[in-house]
């Protein structure tokens, strides 16, 4: 139990329409990555947040974009779904200052098919 | 060159035996390492951490640093067919909390 939870665990959307994934996260917990896993592959960087604030950012294009709200909760939007955007989103927090590498967290992600 | 890389294997190794995974990093600035363990369908597990250069134990889980050759390995002893599962190295820069994955170790454990 890692305190992250994300939804909905499952989606099916059609190319060119848009979708929204959602994370909670512990309270404290200031800092929220996603992070995209295509099958047979590692996860990868999509964007991260701290107080509400993009303050990174991987090679992914503008039309993937984020949010994170005061309450610990935070959204990834991918707009003109692609084929390729089929795969598990995971979201991932840590508490601000701890240290970075024992106290990130993952959710249990969001498996998106685009169809 | 990726800037983590794993054999993607699979790696088989029969029940009670070592099992070697082993990842190398492009990123001389690259100061911490994790390993996490990740089932089919399931988001990754860590497992490890380490930070500096040696030997880290944590049960049946050993990882090993060597910062000069830029490698970082897990090994696990008495494996489990519990243990088959998918095994990714990760890094991260310094304090950026950034986690940059390799593609993954496949392990399967034979009883």
């Amino acid at each position: 139990e890692t305190g992250v939870t994300q939804s909905p665990t499952h989606l099916i959307k059609t190319r060119g329409q848009q979708v929204t994934l959602r994370c909670s996260s512990q309270s404290g917990h200031n800092t929220v990555s996603w992070y995209q896993q295509a099958l047979g592959q590692g996860p990868q960087f999509i964007f991260q947040y701290y107080r509400e604030e993009e303050n990174g950012r991987g090679n992914f294009p503008p039309r993937f974009s984020g949010l994170q709200f005061p309450n610990y909760s935070s959204e990834l939007n991918v707009n003109a779904l692609e084929l390729d955007d089929s795969a598990l989103y995971l979201c991932a927090s840590r508490p601000t200052g701890g240290n970075s590498g024992n106290t990130i967290y993952f959710g249990e992600g969001s498996w998106l098919t685009v169809v | 060159q990726k800037e983590v890389e794993q054999n993607s294997g699979p790696l088989s190794v029969p029940e009670g035996a070592i099992a070697s995974l082993n990842c190398t990093y492009s990123d001389r600035g690259s100061q911490s390492f994790f390993w996490y363990r990740q089932y089919s369908g399931k988001s990754p597990e860590l497992i490890m951490f380490i930070y500096s250069n040696g030997d880290k134990e944590d049960g049946r889980f050993t990882a090993q640093l060597n910062k000069a050759s830029q490698y970082v390995s897990l090994l696990i002893r008495d494996s489990q067919p519990s243990d088959s599962a998918t095994y990714l190295c990760a890094v991260t820069g310094s304090n950026t909390g950034k986690l940059i994955f390799g593609q993954g170790t496949t392990l399967q454990v034979k009883p």
